[in-house]
């Protein structure tokens, strides 16, 4: 079955610093990635996916993600962290019977000082 | 274009009682997905079904809980006889194709069973 780790359950960092969120995921086939965010209290906003091609992948906000295969990882990085971008950031794995069941990391809260 | 929609946003029930969740889907979507977050934790997949089939209901519990979506009418999620273990965030999310496709998610409800 797949699953999906993120090691750091809380993070800070300083405003204009940057950030990298690791993820790491176990799946037998090539997995479908994926990054969200949610606010608190908030639904799921889809930051950037990955499904074939170019390992590095571009997304909303500022925010890129890279796919490591030898590493099973798909960490998510931001060259400047603004204080918007507290929030709780979620890895997924897309897999399942249909191929479409996405498999959840715990989450990393992030916290932004001024 | 509206995205996926889900009312109520909270809900408050007792014990024993029964919780009728619904998501309307994006337009265009067919396939909807149900999640479930407890506190402090990340999400869990419960059931996939596109217009009157259920796809693949690994994650639901066996007693209790139920899913449609009817060929008219948003998808419902039911949860009879709840008990204060099924408080928690009920996250919808539709994609216009199956596997690997993108999830676009819901805003959530909100259970609390007093």
């Amino acid at each position: 079955a797949q699953s999906v780790t993120q090691p750091d359950i809380h993070i800070t960092v300083s405003e204009g610093a940057s950030l990298e969120l690791r993820c790491n995921y176990s799946y037998g086939a090539t997995p479908y990635l994926f990054w969200y965010v949610q606010s608190p209290g908030q639904g799921l906003q889809l930051l950037l996916k990955y499904f074939s091609g170019d390992t590095l992948v571009q997304g909303i906000k500022g925010f890129e993600a890279e796919f490591k295969r030898s590493q099973s990882s798909f960490n998510l990085r931001k060259p400047s962290v603004h204080w918007s971008d507290a929030a709780e950031y979620f890895c997924a794995v897309g897999a399942g019977n249909a191929g479409n069941m996405l498999t959840f990391g715990g989450g990393t809260r992030l916290m932004v000082k001024p | 274009n509206a995205g996926v929609m889900q009312n109520p946003r909270h809900l408050v029930r007792r014990r024993g009682q029964e919780a009728r969740l619904r998501c309307s889907p994006m337009k265009g979507h067919s396939h909807v997905y149900w999640y479930r977050q407890l506190p402090e934790e990340g999400l869990k997949f419960m059931v996939y079904l596109q217009k009157e089939n259920i796809i693949d209901e690994s994650g639901m519990p066996k007693e209790r809980f139920s899913a449609e979506f009817p060929k008219e009418g948003p998808s419902i999620l039911r949860i009879q006889q709840v008990v204060r273990g099924d408080s928690a965030a009920y996250f919808c999310a539709s994609s216009p194709l199956p596997a690997g496709e993108t999830q676009y998610f819901g805003p959530g409800t909100r259970l609390l069973v007093l």
